[in-house]
């Protein structure tokens, strides 16, 4: 298994800011991933973090939005740009071996509310 | 379009009843589908795999490649059944996972 911490839990943020969550986990992973999750509704994936690439971004998903890094196998960043309220949500970050398909492991999640 | 549908938001039984949790899924390829699980203040965990057919905590589910289902079933709930339940179906690379929108399952004594 993998365990994964993500800071911050939780946030509040004002309207035109920016706010980075890090992910980190304690075994090298082969993929990791940023889903949202808004109230109500299911996880929907953000984009796939690539170790020193640039991230693969899900339909409706832009970099300039959600710049995401991944400088090492175990740690990766995504930072909500420019927030507006439709951005409060909780964002989690999960990672697979890839060798085990279909297997995630997730972290707790950060719960963003912007006013 | 590749889409895991789950049409009930909330399943209520009581304890000792069968449980049956619905998913469909839309896929061109031949699917590979999981349940997740979360219970509360806890993180999301992977329950169960359809391609090692195992019965986890009393669960199992068949996929149904006629019907495109993948139901999760239990005969007899317990108490600490109650979770959130999310089907996933494999669509891209490895790891990468659609889920649907999920059911609260609630079992009262």
């Amino acid at each position: 298994s993998a365990v994964i911490s993500q800071k911050p839990s939780r946030d509040i943020c004002q309207r035109g800011t920016s706010l980075t969550i890090q992910c980190q986990v304690d075994s090298q992973v082969t993929m990791m991933f940023w889903y949202r999750q808004q109230p109500g509704q299911s996880l929907t994936l953000i984009a796939t973090a690539n170790q020193g690439s640039e991230a693969t971004y899900e339909s409706g998903f832009v970099i300039d939005k959600f710049p995401i890094s991944r400088p090492n196998l175990t740690f990766s960043t995504l930072t909500v740009s420019n927030m507006s309220p439709e951005d409060s949500s909780i964002y989690l970050c999960s990672a697979g071996r890839g060798s085990d398909t279909g297997e995630l492991f997730f972290g707790e999640g950060s719960r963003l509310t912007v006013l | 379009a590749q889409r895991v549908t789950q049409p009930e938001k909330l399943l209520s039984v009581f304890k000792g009843a069968p449980v049956e949790l619905k998913c469909n899924y839309s896929y061109s390829g031949s699917p590979e589908l999981f349940w997740y699980v979360q219970y509360s203040r806890q993180r999301l965990q992977l329950l169960l795999r359809h391609i090692s057919r195992e019965s986890i905590k009393g669960f199992t589910a068949d996929l149904n490649k006629g019907e495109t289902s993948f139901h999760l079933k239990k005969p007899f709930a317990q108490e600490e059944d109650s979770a959130m339940y999310y089907c996933a179906l494999v669509t891209g690379g490895g790891n990468k996972l659609t889920f649907g929108t999920g059911t609260q399952l609630k079992v009262e004594l």
